[in-house]
């Protein structure tokens, strides 16, 4: 089945630490999108990717960084930088192109400081 | 700044009844795209609803439709003969050529549908 693909489900970062998330799609997608969700807040755009090779920053792009060397892949990584990184992170992706098309979600990473 | 409001934090209704959610959201431009998403308990987020501004229609989708009043910039949700499977977060967003055609979310209401 065609989707999205996010691992681990739960990740712990300790002090210091980089941690990377990793997100894959199957569904030949153009675009790819990071987001963070916090419990009573709308999602927040952090990084989006129209195409391989390149990436955008979204609305909080600070202590996070990605890269987009393959076409179904957009790993995440939450550097030590990002003070505040508990959180629930959706990768999603789409068809691309200058139009909103339909969002496609995975089953997200639910990151927590230890 | 572009802004989407969802004034119902939580509601709650019996299966079977009808419920509508609002969404209001602020620009100053003419044509934009508006999006419903539900995300269930599961976390995984899925488009329920678009509708583009311009299309005097309003979108539907199956026991799903929404209420676009453009003058009032205003974009509810009504959904029909409610359903278990319905209970989730529901999330209003915005896409504009202002914000790059990326979303601007809502805050979610939580929906529960008793049985």
């Amino acid at each position: 089945d065609g989707g999205i693909t996010q691992s681990p489900k739960y990740l712990f970062r300790k002090e210091g630490q980089n941690v990377t998330l990793s997100c894959e799609q199957n569904l030949n997608h153009d675009a790819m999108y990071w987001y963070r969700q916090d419990p009573g807040q709308g999602l927040r755009l952090i990084y989006y990717s129209q195409i391989v090779n390149d990436f955008q920053k979204g609305d909080i792009a600070e202590g996070y960084s990605v890269s987009r060397e393959k076409k179904e892949s957009f790993p995440l990584t939450v550097t030590s930088a990002q003070k505040n990184p508990t959180a629930f992170y959706l990768c999603a992706s789409s068809i691309g192109g200058r139009l909103p098309e339909k969002l496609f979600f995975g089953s997200g990473t639910q990151l927590s400081v230890l | 700044a572009q802004t989407v409001t969802q004034s119902q934090p939580e509601m709650s209704v019996q299966e079977a009844e009808t419920v509508t959610l609002s969404c209001t959201y602020d620009t100053s431009e003419s044509n934009y795209y508006l999006f419903w998403y539900k995300q269930p308990p599961s976390r995984q987020m899925i488009l329920v609803i678009r509708q583009e501004a311009y299309k005097q229609q309003n979108a539907t989708e199956n026991r799903f439709s929404v209420n676009f009043q453009k003058a009032a910039k205003s974009f509810s949700l009504k959904i029909s003969d409610s359903q278990l499977g319905d209970t989730a977060m529901y999330f209003c967003a915005f896409s504009s050529l202002r914000s790059n055609y990326q979303l601007i979310w809502g805050a979610g209401t939580k929906l529960i549908i008793k049985p």
